[in-house]
């Protein structure tokens, strides 16, 4: 069975600083996996995705993702937080046992400070 | 941004009315799914289809249901709408073929009183 642990609820980091909202997973497969982003009453926008192509993802606004099989970690880093980033982050996994489900994390708050 | 719609965004309504939310996608998706999440939880798969009549309960019981009589077309139906009913629901797609990520729409904030 596959599933996905977000390590923290909440992270708080300052405007200019780095951020890594970290993320592990388990998986019997070769997984897909994705971090999307939602802002509030907002649905989810894709960040980035590993397609087993490249273990360093590069997504949009600045974020990237390493995939780690050996650690099977999936950690979401930005160097430099923004205030737009203030956002609920989710890591996903593809179930790969053939129905095209997604299991979710629970997610994690980011809050930036000025 | 994806093409996926969903109406309407915010819906206050009383109890024991049918509602039904509108989710319409023009990306030509094969597979769509109804996700139930509470302010600040996770997302709860309740539906999801792989296509033109064919539907699927998810993994959270919900008294809702669904139908896929168009491929662009998910819509979900709450014959008797109740409190416990209150929550956001969002839409999602995906297209064939491997590593495919879900596309989602803004998603509708369901309030029942």
């Amino acid at each position: 069975a596959q599933s996905v642990t977000q390590l923290d609820s909440h992270v708080s980091v300052s405007e200019g600083t780095p951020v890594l909202l970290r993320c592990n997973y388990s998986s019997s497969y070769s997984p897909s996996l994705f971090w999307y982003v939602q802002h509030p009453n907002k649905g989810l926008q894709l960040l980035l995705k590993y397609t087993s192509a490249a273990t360093l993802v590069k997504g949009i606004n600045g974020f990237e993702a390493e995939f780690k099989k050996s650690e099977t970690s999936f950690h979401l880093t930005k160097p430099s937080a923004h205030m737009s980033d203030a956002a609920e982050y989710f890591c996903v996994v593809s179930d790969a046992s053939g129905t095209y489900k997604y299991i979710f994390g629970t997610g994690t708050r980011l809050k930036v400070l000025a | 941004e994806a093409d996926i719609y969903q109406t309407p965004r915010y819906l206050v309504i009383g109890t024991g009315k049918k509602i039904t939310l509108e989710c319409s996608q023009t990306m030509g998706h094969d597979k769509m799914y109804w996700y139930q999440q509470d302010p600040g939880m996770e997302l709860h798969l309740i539906h999801y289809s792989y296509g033109v009549n064919s539907t699927e309960k998810g993994d959270l019981s919900s008294e809702s249901t669904v139908s896929r009589i168009r491929t662009e077309h998910f819509p979900l139906t709450l014959e008797s709408a109740r409190p416990s009913h209150t929550s956001q629901y969002l839409c999602a797609s995906r297209g064939t073929g491997g590593f495919q990520p879900q596309h989602f729409g803004d998603g509708t904030r369901l309030s029942i009183l």
